[in-house]
């Protein structure tokens, strides 16, 4: 276990609906990853945050939003939610900028 | 062309067999590289972190990086079916100013067969 958290674990939306999905990191890391994963595929880097400032961002709309917290939680926000955003959606943390990210267990979207 | 090519098998090998896994990449600026492994419906396992080129070894996991090749392997020894999984490489740059972008593959599937 790596001590990131992650909930829901899965859920189920609409196309069209805004979704929240929740990010708790391992103790005494401060910078938190975002990644999208489609089936067979490999996570995608989607933003990151570091002492509560996006401080970087892949290739993703802005309907695609975050946020990060004093106590380093995160949130990812997705709003008109698409059939292409199915997929398992992975928040990974890490003490400063260098070092090994730990990955959560992940929460699986399923937009129908 | 995708920054890091890996192939995505799957990679069926008999128990006690040793697995090679490799990734190639076209960033030169990539400095960092890491194996994860994926089980299915679960998140990334840390497996191998490894900085610049050379050998590193921990257990039965052994991770090689030749950044002049641009080419990176996980060997795995005497296997085993607990080792059936999606292994993820993974690559970055530097970090610069608590800014890592961290790159992957698309994960090779394995299956040891008992």
């Amino acid at each position: 276990e790596t001590g990131v958290t992650q909930s829901p674990t899965h859920l189920i939306k609409t196309r069209g609906q805004q979704v929240t999905l929740r990010c708790s990191s391992q103790s005494g890391h401060n910078t938190v990853s975002w990644y999208q994963q489609a089936l067979g595929q490999g996570p995608q880097f989607i933003f990151q945050y570091y002492r509560e400032e996006e401080n970087g961002r892949g290739n993703f709309p802005p309907r695609f939003s975050g946020l990060q917290f004093p106590n380093y939680s995160s949130e990812l926000n997705v709003n008109a939610l698409e059939l292409d955003d199915s997929a398992l959606y992975l928040c990974a943390s890490t003490s400063g900028g260098a070092g090994e990210q730990y990955f959560g267990p992940g929460t699986r979207l399923t937009v129908t | 062309q995708k920054e890091v090519e890996q192939d995505p098998g799957p990679l069926s090998v008999p128990e006690g067999a040793i697995v090679s896994l490799n990734c190639t990449y076209s960033n030169s600026a990539f400095q960092y590289f890491m194996w994860y492994r994926q089980y299915s419906r679960k998140g990334p396992e840390l497996l191998m972190y490894t900085y610049s080129s050379g050998n590193k070894e921990d257990g039965r996991f052994t991770a090689q990086v030749d950044k002049s090749s641009k080419y990176i392997s996980l060997f795995i020894r005497d296997s085993q079916p607990s080792d059936s999984a999606t292994y993820l490489c993974a690559m970055r740059p530097p970090h610069s100013g608590g800014y890592q972008k961290v790159t992957f593959g698309t994960g090779t599937k394995l299956q040891v067969i008992p």
